[in-house]
């Protein structure tokens, strides 16, 4: 399914709780991403990382944190310190570098909190 | 950071018409500019992408114009149906100077609506 999958689909949350979305790929890509995608506001980057072990801050970083321990792998954490976390979350992947770098998008995640 | 604006934020064409979807952005460096499509429920995905060293790209019925001076880009989209319906999004990638890494900053998007 396009090389990178999320899950879940779908996710419920009571406010307080801390959840995480799963992203996997097997294009071998070393640059990964999460956005965050409301009505009206476009992509917002979260966190993004460029190779193992390492990963910057976007945007949007407050209320969030990762970890890339395998190139495979970027799960995004929900903490409870986010104020506004029902959004639909959009994880993706790219070659790594300064050029034209297409990005590979997963079918996303939708976080509601209840 | 990059600030993109794009506009405008809803365009409804008739079918066989032409679209225009219009993007700035604030980093003179930057170097990439992509646009992507995204139909309802699905994800987004690349449609078409311009390097700072070319002025103009087509593939088919869809084109893509920079203007490094003026730090503008825009999609052409020609005879349109109503497959175009979609949210499009632009995008610029820059240099994060204090990471030294490339990230991709996204306009708001630009929801087309073609009418048959």
């Amino acid at each position: 399914d396009g090389g990178i999958t999320q899950s879940p689909k779908y996710l419920f949350r009571k406010e307080g709780q801390n959840v995480t979305l799963s992203c996997e790929q097997n294009l071998n890509h070393d640059a990964m991403y999460w956005y965050r995608q409301d009505p009206g506001q476009g992509l917002r980057l979260i966190y993004y990382s460029q190779i193992v072990n390492d990963f910057q801050k976007g945007d949007i970083a407050e209320g969030y944190s990762v970890s890339r321990e395998k190139k495979e792998s970027f799960p995004l954490t929900v903490t409870s310190a986010q104020k506004n976390p029902t959004a639909f979350y959009l994880c993706a992947s790219s070659l790594r570098g300064s050029g034209a770098n297409v990005l590979t998008f997963g079918a996303g995640s939708r976080l509601t909190v209840l | 950071g990059e600030n993109v604006e794009q506009h405008p934020s809803t365009l409804s064409v008739q079918e066989g018409d032409s679209a225009v979807i219009k993007c700035t952005y604030s980093d003179s460096a930057s170097n990439y500019f992509p646009w992507y499509k995204q139909e309802l429920g699905k994800r987004p995905q690349l449609i078409i992408d311009i390097r700072s060293n070319v002025g103009e790209k087509k593939d088919q019925r869809i084109a893509v114009t920079l203007n490094k001076t003026a730090k503008h880009f825009s999609l052409h989209i020609t005879e349109t149906q109503p497959e175009d319906s979609a949210v499009y999004f632009c995008a610029v990638k820059s240099r994060d100077s204090g990471a030294g890494s490339y990230q991709l900053t996204f306009g708001k998007g630009t929801k087309l609506s073609v009418i048959p």
